[in-house]
């Protein structure tokens, strides 16, 4: 079955670009969209990117995604880090019916 | 405007059973799935089940097939998740979100706590 992994921590200071993968395994990132959450603190989740590179309305520029197949996996890059992206963020796909896969969620601290 | 409201904070003790709610509002509350999400303490997102109001239809996760149960109340614009007996692994925040493209409204959470 698929599953979806990022790594526990990332960090970046102000300015500088934050880079969060996901990467797939049991089955092909591209065979279905990729989407990204962020939460802060004591928040529920909102989404930042749907359909691999998507943003809804409201998110910024600097929130973009993308998607490497020769690594089969996801990217959310985040470029002029502010403090208020400091967040969890959780990447999330699905078997393309119902069924929702999510990664482990990474932690971003802006230094 | 759009939004999920969910039943307020539960303490219970391991093997009580419980019910925790979702309403939703200001939108066709029967023609979107509702997906229910753990998220246990300083840990990530799982996906529990989705159900969708208009007839009941019900997805779950193999992890959580017969530790739940999900319902809809289309009369009421209301989901449910149900305990017949809890642990206290499942001490969480519970969240219900609606999924269109994405899981674009969210519930505030409700908290579980558990103790034995």
């Amino acid at each position: 079955n698929f599953t979806l992994s990022q790594p526990p921590s990332v960090s970046g200071s102000p300015g500088e670009t934050a880079t969060i993968s996901c990467t797939g395994t049991g089955g092909d990132i591209v065979n279905n969209f990729v989407l990204w959450y962020q939460q802060r603190p004591g928040s529920a989740p909102s989404n930042v990117i749907y359909g691999d590179n998507r943003r809804p309305s409201g998110v910024p520029a600097r929130f973009s995604g993308s998607i490497d197949s020769s690594s089969n996996s996801a990217s959310l890059t985040i470029s002029g880090l502010r403090a208020e992206d400091e967040a969890d963020y959780h990447c999330q796909s699905s078997d393309g019916s119902q069924t929702l896969i999510f990664g482990g969620g990474t932690k971003l601290t802006v230094l | 405007e759009v939004r999920l409201v969910q039943s307020g904070p539960e303490v219970r003790k391991a093997g009580d059973s419980l019910k925790i709610s979702c309403k939703g509002g200001g939108y066709s509350f029967a023609t979107y799935w509702i997906a229910w999400v753990r998220q246990m303490p300083g840990k990530g997102l799982e996906w529990m089940g989705s159900v969708y109001p208009a007839d009941s239809d019900i997805r779950m996760s193999p992890a959580f097939q017969g530790q739940v149960s999900l319902s809809a109340d289309m009369i009421r614009s209301t989901v449910y998740v149900e305990w017949a007996g809890l642990n206290v692994a499942d001490s969480a925040i519970y969240y219900c979100a609606r999924r269109n493209r994405e899981l674009d409204v969210w519930g505030q959470g409700t908290s579980v706590t558990v103790s034995s």
